[in-house]
């Protein structure tokens, strides 16, 4: 709901500009990497995924680009609208293990008018 | 059903009461999660149904929480002798089969306040 995304931090973007939102992953040996959206008072809905072997992957207005080497993943928007004001969270899960999910914290996006 | 179901939405507890959590799974959805989203934090993982058999409880906090599936369905998660630190969004999920790649679906959790 809204109050989970108190505290977070939270990036102001113009409706219409370009967003870019970051995560960093803790797990060098993670194989597999989604991106989650969580508009308040609902569940975190899928957005994008990627999987180690690949390094960008595109959607509708959504590009996911992972950085092994620094273990860094970020999630760009374009063209944003209001309806992609969210927090915004990444999850990393190493395959064929016990294939927990670990999930980020979060960014809240918020889209000026 | 459509989506992920959770019940109730809200609810408010005094410290030391037991609560049950409800979630209805998509139906002919497998694998069910629970998740724990406190204030400012990511998603704590609970644990994980396969079927009605629970292959992974290594997340649940303490032995006051406990979650059953029946039916290979419905889920209950019930946290006995309700702590302040209890409070947070309790999030189901299910997916079709099970594994990390599986798309988990998401419910709209259940905002829990203990007093």
């Amino acid at each position: 709901g809204e109050s989970v995304g108190l505290h977070l931090p939270t990036l102001s973007v113009q409706e219409g500009d370009n967003s870019i939102i970051n995560c960093a992953y803790s797990n060098s040996a993670s194989d597999y990497f989604i991106w989650y959206k969580q508009e308040s008072g609902k569940g975190p809905q899928f957005i994008i995924d990627i999987r180690s072997n690949m390094d960008k992957r595109q959607g509708q207005r959504v590009t996911v680009l992972l950085n092994k080497t620094v273990k860094h993943l970020s999630l760009q928007i374009a063209a944003t609208q209001p309806g992609d004001s969210a927090v915004y969270f990444c999850a990393e899960i190493l395959m064929n293990r016990d294939d927990k999910i670990i999930f980020g914290k979060g960014t809240r996006l918020h889209i000026l008018p | 059903g459509a989506g992920v179901s959770q019940s109730p939405s809200n609810k408010v507890t005094e410290k030391g009461k037991d609560v049950e959590l409800r979630c209805d799974p998509i139906s002919g959805h497998t694998a069910l999660y629970w998740y724990r989203q406190s204030l400012g934090q990511g998603l704590e993982f609970l644990i994980y149904f396969q079927g009605n058999s629970a292959p992974d409880k290594s997340g649940l906090p303490s032995d006051r929480f406990s979650a059953e599936r029946t039916g290979g369905s419905v889920s209950t998660l019930t946290i006995q002798r309700t702590q302040q630190e209890d409070s947070a969004v309790y999030l189901c999920a299910s997916s079709l089969f099970g594994g990390g790649t599986d798309t988990q679906y998401f419910g709209p959790g259940t905002r829990l306040t203990v007093l």
